[in-house]
């Protein structure tokens, strides 16, 4: 099973542009890597997924170089209500999905 | 669609009870994955279920089983409570198809505050 590693936690100001990285050396052929998003008492929340290149949504970009040995969760102008913890997790549902620790975003004004 | 629900939302059990927590999963999707989440971490992966059947399970000791159901739905159920099961657990759906998890995403509910005293 592939193990990510991530920044414990992030601190940013309203506008910026955000960006957590990721490292999963171990990433095999056929996993994808996820990304979520999750509030306090409540569940995590798709954010984006990707195999490789560049992944882009109507939230968030998503940067995976050609070894696919880490990737890059962008947030454009965040704004206060993305303070949250990101996980980014490597393989597929169930079994595979394994969740780390995650990066705590704190998002200030 | 529908997505997600979880029942209930908060419980309190002693020490020793049995307790019982459901979910029903998004429309569409044939695959149930449990997780236990104490405060402050990750989500843990209990087991997962697929059309029925346990098709991969965590480091969670035997009191903690489950079940899905022919509508997809699942329960979850935990023996002996122990004050270490307080926790949010989380039940997430996904479509599966059999013999490939490279790119499941998960809908996850809002989940089930269990304390334990």
């Amino acid at each position: 099973l592939a193990k990510t590693t991530q920044p414990i936690s992030m601190d940013s100001y309203e506008g910026q542009e955000v960006n957590i990285t990721c490292s999963h050396n171990n990433i095999a052929t056929n996993d994808y890597i996820t990304w979520y998003q999750q509030f306090p008492s409540q569940g995590p929340r798709f954010i984006i997924q990707g195999y490789k290149t560049k992944v882009t949504n109507e939230v968030a970009s998503l940067f995976i170089p050609a070894d696919r040995k880490s990737s890059t969760l962008s947030l454009p102008r965040v704004s206060l209500s993305d303070t949250a913890v990101y996980y980014c997790l490597v393989g597929g549902g169930g079994f595979k999905t394994i969740f780390g620790a995650g990066t705590r975003l704190f998002v200030k004004a | 669609e529908t997505g997600v629900t979880q029942s209930p939302t908060h419980l309190i059990k002693t020490r020793g009870q049995q307790v019982t927590l459901r979910c029903s999963s998004q429309s569409g999707h044939n695959t149930v994955s449990w997780y236990q989440q104490a405060l402050g971490q990750g989500p843990q992966f209990i087991f997962q279920y697929y059309r029925e059947e346990e098709n991969g399970r965590g480091n969670f000791p035997p009191r903690f089983s489950g079940l899905q159901f022919p509508n997809y739905s699942s329960e979850l159920n935990v023996n002996a409570l122990e004050l270490d099961d307080s926790a949010l657990y989380l039940c997430a759906s996904s479509r599966g198809i059999e013999g490939w998890s490279g790119a499941n995403v998960l809908t996850f509910g809002a989940g089930s505050r269990l304390t334990v005293l």
